[in-house]
């Protein structure tokens, strides 16, 4: 166990719908970052969080926002779903401060849009 | 461009075999290394790291991966494999700079044949 968690662990939508996936990250990371990995594909970097601020960000739309809060915790919104977006959505917690740092992954939410 | 290539996508072996798998990455500047694994249904572990030091890395469950720096290579080996190694392999890269974002090879997906 890695003390990143996350829930759902499963979620189904239908397309346009909206979506809010949670982590908890490891007790003293103040670094979230969230990943989408498609079917047969390695993680992609979606945004990252450190201390409450958005400090990175990959090639995703703005329909995909994110929010972390004070204890650390962060939320992966997506709004107007599409079909595309079905996919293992992973979060991984870090000390932050500099890249030199180890990421902890949580178990990840799979969603289906259909 | 920032990259990771993984140019195995499946790898097929017997117990006991020795394994090699190939990744060579792109990037400007300063890198940390890892492989992480993922057993079918579990979430991301880390297998080695590579900050700094010795190019030889030892990790767990017996892998280890040699960093080139002149050939921009981080490959993982394990002189005797066992059906228990059968997961997705990513190699992956992180700069050094607080908002680095980890960069994810394709994956390759081994299987160990009993």
């Amino acid at each position: 166990e890695t003390g990143v968690t996350q829930s759902p662990t499963h979620l189904i939508k239908t397309r346009g719908q909206q979506v809010t996936l949670r982590c908890s990250s490891q007790s003293g990371h103040n670094t979230v970052s969230w990943y989408q990995q498609a079917l047969g594909q390695g993680p992609q970097f979606i945004f990252q969080y450190y201390r409450e601020e958005e400090n990175g960000r990959g090639n995703f739309p703005p329909r995909f926002s994110g929010l972390q809060f004070p204890n650390y915790s962060s939320e992966l919104n997506v709004n107007a779903l599409e079909l595309d977006d079905s996919a293992l959505y992973l979060c991984a917690s870090s000390p932050g401060g500099t890249g030199n740092t180890e990421a902890f992954f949580g178990q990840g939410t799979r969603l289906t849009v259909v | 461009a920032q990259s990771v290539s993984q140019h195995n996508h499946h790898v097929i072996l017997s117990e006991a075999a020795s394994l090699e798998l190939g990744c060579n990455y792109s990037y400007g500047g300063t890198v940390n290394l890892f492989w992480y694994v993922q057993y079918p249904g579990q979430h991301l572990q880390l297998l080695l790291k590579y900050f700094s030091g010795d190019p030889l890395v030892k990790g767990i469950k017996g892998f280890e991966a040699e960093f080139i720096k002149s050939k921009f290579s981080f490959n993982l080996r394990k002189p005797s494999v066992q059906w228990s190694d059968t997961a997705e392999y990513f190699c992956a890269l992180r700069g050094y700079s607080s908002a680095s974002k980890i960069i994810f090879g394709s994956g390759t997906r081994l299987s160990i044949r009993p």
